[in-house]
């Protein structure tokens, strides 16, 4: 669940390094997973996804990295961008017709120009 | 791409008024939509779950009576928010999955503020 009044981790980098966003997830039984990135005042947008039967998946600038053994997933974004500064979120989705999206907490991303 | 829309984009009202929120799928149609709740600095949390022509499905906590659900057509789903106070301000979001598209795509969000 979240915790109130925490502040949202801060990941700082500088424009054209590369980034790396890292989440936990919680239930073994989930098959899907997405990266969203959220904007100041605005809704969640789409990144990349991933299913479980994978364990890398590479987007334009994003690579999506999951280890189902530890429950780990990561967002790796190349040559970071001023315009990349914004809120990432994980998700991860159950399988079955009725399943719902579960979100990470969230990480920050500065970008330092 | 499939968008999603949210009106109104922001609102402010006086504590005990009914605010009204609507969710529209503009090119695609979607049985199901979803509704979050985001404070500041925190993740999205679903709320409750639109389905058309039956009763929504609410999250554990959050009060049916207070957060009234209406999906009347399989592209818009009401968010009504009855009596609000100053502790239900927040960002709301909705979303839906295109089935043709197989993903889920959120509304830009409303901001509510109760005073």
């Amino acid at each position: 669940g979240e915790s109130v009044g925490l502040h949202l981790p801060t990941l700082s980098v500088q424009e054209g390094d590369n980034s790396i966003i890292n989440c936990a997830y919680s239930n073994s039984a989930s098959d899907y997973f997405i990266w969203y990135k959220q904007e100041s005042g605005k809704g969640p947008q789409f990144i990349i996804d991933i299913r479980s039967n994978m364990d890398k998946r590479q987007g334009q600038r994003v690579t999506v990295l999951l280890n189902k053994t530890v429950k780990h997933l990561s967002l790796q974004i190349a040559a970071t961008q001023p315009g990349d500064s914004a809120v990432y979120f994980c998700a991860e989705n159950p399988p079955g017709a009725n399943s719902k999206l579960t979100f990470g907490k969230g990480i920050t991303l500065s970008v330092r120009p | 791409g499939a968008v999603v829309s949210q009106h109104p984009s922001r609102v402010i009202c006086k504590s005990g008024t009914s605010v009204k929120i609507e969710c529209r799928s503009l090119d695609f149609q979607a049985t199901t939509m979803f509704w979050y709740r985001q404070f500041p600095k925190q993740s999205l949390m679903l709320m409750a779950t639109s389905n058309e022509g039956s009763k929504a499905t609410y999250e554990q906590g959050v009060e049916k009576d207070k957060f009234l659900i209406n999906h009347a057509s399989l592209t818009l789903s009401t968010l009504t928010v009855t009596s609000a106070h100053p502790e239900d301000s927040s960002f709301y979001i909705c979303s839906a999955r295109d089935p043709a598209w197989g993903q889920t795509v959120f509304g830009p969000g409303t901001r509510l503020t109760v005073l």
